[in-house]
């Protein structure tokens, strides 16, 4: 079983549509947990980071951790033709570690 | 917020020729960087760790001679590829880890070597 497994898409829906982006972990030693938003040609630009269970909201995005599960989501209200990209989660153990982790990603097409 | 600045964005090279690429933290200081490579469609791969001050930590597979790293500095790291050649050709990202912002990423290098 692989560290990080992210479901590749392609991902397709309508403008204004929610989105719901999943990784799921096998190590409960990851600790960190971020959301990179990646478009064609571009590095990754991060969009979420938490280390708690739970949920933290930043405008139209919120990012979603159960621990106990090692499930991690992140959600995109309101969705627009700009967020089309492919959206990377990556996690990491505690803060005193650089191992950092990426799933796959998956790639998000908005249609207008 | 913190911010990395990545030079150059894009450069065509001859075979045979070396690249030097550079990152660069512009608000903030960065003890380690990490350098990763991507291939068109995958996602990002480590390729070392550069830490200021000492050599960098390379990840099994990834040739020092070729990919030489140096930080001289904190606010610096560069990414030299040596003796470049076609299968060298991809994007190169650079990141540094700021503790309350998480990692920060480039915005890349794509080298295409003719």
């Amino acid at each position: 079983q692989k560290e990080v497994e992210q479901d590749p898409g392609p991902l397709s829906v309508p403008e204004g549509a929610i989105v719901s982006l999943n990784c799921t972990y096998s190590n409960s030693a990851f600790q960190y947990f971020m959301w990179y938003r990646q478009y064609s040609r571009k590095g990754p630009e991060l969009l979420m980071y938490t280390y708690s269970s739970g949920n933290k909201e930043d405008g139209r995005f919120t990012a979603q951790v159960d621990k106990s599960s090692k499930y991690i989501s992140l959600f995109i209200r309101d969705s627009q033709p700009s967020d089309s990209a492919t959206y990377l989660c990556a996690i990491k153990p505690g803060a005193g570690s650089y191992q950092l982790t990426f799933g796959k990603g998956t790639k998000l097409s908005v249609i207008p | 917020g913190a911010v990395v600045s990545q030079h150059p964005s894009w450069v065509i090279c001859k075979s045979g020729t070396s690249v030097k690429i550079e990152c660069r933290s512009l608000d903030f200081q960065a003890t380690t960087m990490f350098w990763y490579r991507q291939f068109p469609k995958q996602s990002l791969m480590l390729m070392a760790t550069s830490n200021e001050g000492s050599k960098a930590t390379y990840e099994q597979g990834v040739e020092k001679d070729k990919f030489l790293i140096n930080h001289a500095s904190l606010t610096l790291s560069t990414l030299t590829v040596t003796s470049a050649h076609p299968e060298d050709s991809s994007f190169y990202i650079c990141s540094a880890d700021r503790q309350d912002y998480g990692y920060t990423f480039g915005s890349g290098t794509r080298l295409t070597v003719v």
